[in-house]
């Protein structure tokens, strides 16, 4: 089946350090990645839609700006939070469309910690 | 109303025990079904798709009430391993997604 690999797994970082994700679907080709974060306790909440050569799609209450989304090729998509705070810790999770559209695929996700 | 919901419980059942969760929907436009569950800190696993005739795989049975919009999971014979967090997912077709805040499943010894 396909595979999205997401790595790190974890990430400690010093207030106001910007942190990068990636995302990579390894057997097939994704044209749109799904970015989401999730707080303890709480669902997946989508932050952005990461589509390749062109603009991610933010969801309402995302910030562009604080979120940089890019997704240069057909295998990857990349998440960096600038300027990192401790309100930004979460978990972040990376999926893709499989072949048919029709089920999501995730990467293992990234537990973010900002000191 | 949000666009997905379910029982956040905690659910927590005996072990050999039937245990049933349901998601409303309130889009009618909604196309495609999902039960994903996920482990803590972990990402969701494909569990199942749901289909309007209803299907069944092993303990696990999934049926889709589209008149009513709600989806529905059971799970007999409850083991250990069951528990989680099952999430509700509905799509509209395509690539619009929507997870429901999930319902967290605790089976004891």
């Amino acid at each position: 089946g396909a595979v999205v690999s997401q790595h790190p797994s974890w990430v400690i970082c010093k207030s106001g350090t910007s942190v990068k994700i990636e995302c990579r679907s390894l057997d097939f080709q994704a044209t749109t990645m799904f970015w989401y974060r999730q707080f303890p306790k709480q669902s997946l909440m989508l932050m952005a839609t990461s589509n390749e050569g062109s603009k991610a799609t933010y969801e309402q209450g995302v910030e562009k700006d604080k979120f940089l989304i890019n997704h240069a090729s057909l295998t990857l998509s990349t998440l960096t939070v600038t300027s990192a705070h401790p309100e930004d810790s979460s978990f972040y999770i990376c999926s893709a469309d499989g072949r048919n559209n029709e089920k999501l695929f995730f990467g293992s996700g990234t537990q973010l910690s900002v000191l | 109303r949000k666009e997905v919901e379910q029982d956040p419980g905690p659910f927590n059942v005996p072990e050999g025990a039937t245990v049933a969760f349901n998601c409303t929907y309130s889009n009618s436009a909604s196309q495609s079904f999902f039960w994903y569950r996920q482990d803590c800190r972990k990402e969701p696993k494909l569990l199942m798709s749901v289909y309007s005739s209803g299907n069944e795989d092993g303990r696990f049975t999934a049926q889709l009430n589209r008149a009513s919009q709600y989806i529905s999971l059971l799970i007999r014979d409850s083991k250990l391993s069951d528990s989680a967090t099952y999430l509700c997912v509905v799509t509209q077709g395509g690539q619009n997604f929507v997870f429901g805040p999930g319902t967290r499943l605790s089976v004891l010894p």
